[in-house]
């Protein structure tokens, strides 16, 4: 138990579905992440919220849509995806203080997205 | 773009067995995370590196961080069952909150 916890664990939905991954955290952290994880590739970053407040986007698709209402939770909404955006999907959270160093994430158990 | 080349890619080894898996970039970073992670699971923390030239034990596991932080390497030693996973090392930036992850080492150790 890491204090990150992510619903659903597993997801099945069509490409013309709409749905939304939720995550919360329990540590009092002020930073929230959202990963891809694929089969063969390393972990990539989607998105980065620091005090609520989205500070990276690394060039995701338009049918990812995050959001974060306040610093213990973090979706991220889907809708018309493609086979291709089946993948692990991990949420993080960590404690930035400077963006000098530290900061250790620490990992929701992530969803099994599978796009039909 | 930033990489961090882990090595090997796959490891298979007996119980008992010294092993030692590498993280490695052209790139510097201002620190450097190890994680296990488990089938079906997210990735669990196992230490943190900041300064070139550290060292630091965690029971059976020792981690170096180079000396030009660009480099890093976990040392097991006496593997068990249990320390059979997905290995990955993680990078990041200073200035940044990007973390750059490794290509990662799947290890299985055989009882």
């Amino acid at each position: 138990e890491t204090g990150v916890t992510q619903t659903p664990r597993h997801l099945v939905m069509g490409m013309t579905n709409k749905k939304s991954l939720k995550c919360e955290q329990h540590l009092g952290h002020n930073a929230m992440y959202w990963y891809k994880q694929s089969a063969k590739k390393p972990l990539e970053l989607m998105f980065v919220y620091s005090l609520e407040e989205r500070v990276e986007n690394n060039s995701v698709p338009s049918r990812f849509s995050p959001e974060c209402p306040n610093s213990s939770h973090l979706f991220l909404h889907l809708h018309t995806l493609q086979p291709e955006d089946s993948a692990l999907y991990l949420c993080a959270s960590s404690q930035e203080s400077t963006l000098a160093g530290g900061g250790a994430q620490y990992f929701g158990p992530g969803t099994r997205l599978t796009v039909l | 773009t930033q990489l961090l080349e882990q090595s090997p890619q796959f490891l298979s080894i007996q119980e008992g067995e010294n092993l030692t898996v590498y993280c490695n970039s052209s790139s510097v970073f201002s620190s450097l995370q190890w994680y296990r992670q488990e089938p079906g699971e997210g990735p669990v923390l196992l230490v943190t590196v900041v300064t070139g030239g550290e060292v630091k034990k965690l029971k059976r596991l020792t981690f170096q961080f180079g000396d030009a932080r660009k480099d890093s390497s976990l040392h097991i030693t006496a593997a068990q069952p249990g320390d059979t996973g997905l290995y990955l090392c993680a990078g990041r930036t200073s200035g940044t909150y990007k973390y750059i992850f490794g290509t990662g080492t799947r290890l299985k150790v055989l009882a």
